[in-house]
C-alpha cells in the first residue's frame, strides 16, 4: 500500500474561505502531482513538482497554488474558495523512472457552499 | 482538450464474463500507456501498463491490447469477478513524467 496521505478527506466550507489541502508522502519521491477529479470525468493535472522549490501549473488552469518546501510535503491552497472549486482533489507521487508507477492518496473531497 | 478518449462510460457484466474497455489517443509522442483501477473512496492504483513496442501484455486476468497504427489500446478483464467492480482509467504519457487520463469506465460485475 502506498504511503501517501491526504488531509482532510472531506471538507465543507463557505464561499470566500481560505483552505489548504495537505499531502504528504514517506517514499522519498521527488515528483509530486495534484489532480482534480469530477464525477464521470477524467483526472485533470492542475499542479506538479519535480523537486523542492520546483512547482509548475498543469494542463487544467486552476486558481489554487502549491508549494514544495520539503520533499515529502506538497500542500495545495485556495485563497478564496468558490462553489466552482467543489471537486475531489487527488495527490500523487512517483519515482524518477519515466514509467514509474504513480501512487495516489485517497483524495480530499471539497464542497464549497 | 481530451487527449485520451475512453469508452464505454459504464458497463455491466455477469460474473465470469469478459469486460472490454477501449481507449484512443492522437498524440504520437505518447509512449507509455497504463491502466489504473479506482475503488469508491480510494485513489486510483496502477493495474497494468504497456509500452508501444509490444502489442499485448497479460497479467493474470487482465490483458492490454495495443494497436499502434490505429492509436488505440484496450483493457480486457477475463473471468470478471464481483471484486473487479470499480472504475478503470486508461492513461498515456510522453517522456515528461505527466499522465493524461481518460474519463473512466465504471465496471459492475453482477454475481
Amino acid at each position: 500500500e502506498a504511503d501517501i496521505y491526504q488531509t482532510p478527506r472531506y471538507l465543507v466550507i463557505g464561499t470566500g474561505k481560505k483552505i489548504t489541502l495537505e499531502c504528504s508522502q514517506t517514499m522519498g519521491h521527488d515528483k509530486m502531482y495534484w489532480y482534480q477529479q469530477d464525477p464521470g470525468m477524467e483526472l485533470h493535472l492542475i499542479h506538479y513538482s519535480y523537486g523542492v522549490n520546483s512547482t509548475e501549473k498543469g494542463d487544467l488552469s486552476s486558481e489554487s497554488t502549491v508549494s514544495r518546501i520539503r520533499t515529502e510535503h506538497f500542500p495545495l491552497t485556495l485563497e478564496s474558495a468558490r462553489p466552482s472549486h467543489t471537486s475531489q482533489y487527488l495527490c500523487a507521487s512517483t519515482t524518477g523512472s519515466l514509467t514509474g508507477e504513480l501512487f495516489f492518496g485517497e483524495g480530499s473531497r471539497l464542497t464549497v457552499l | 482538450q481530451q487527449q485520451v478518449k475512453q469508452s464505454p462510460q459504464s458497463l455491466i457484466v455477469q460474473k465470469g464474463g469478459i469486460s472490454i474497455i477501449n481507449c484512443a489517443y492522437e498524440n504520437t509522442a505518447f509512449d507509455y500507456f497504463p491502466w489504473y483501477q479506482q475503488f469508491p473512496g480510494k485513489g486510483p492504483a496502477l493495474l497494468i501498463a504497456i509500452r508501444p513496442d509490444v502489442s499485448e501484455k497479460k497479467e493474470g486476468r487482465f490483458t492490454i491490447s495495443f494497436n499502434k497504427s490505429a492509436k488505440q489500446f484496450s483493457l480486457h478483464i477475463m473471468d470478471s469477478q464481483p471484486g473487479d467492480s470499480a472504475t478503470y482509467f486508461c492513461a498515456a504519457s510522453k517522456r515528461d513524467y505527466k499522465l493524461s487520463f481518460g474519463a473512466g469506465t465504471t465496471v459492475t460485475v453482477r454475481a
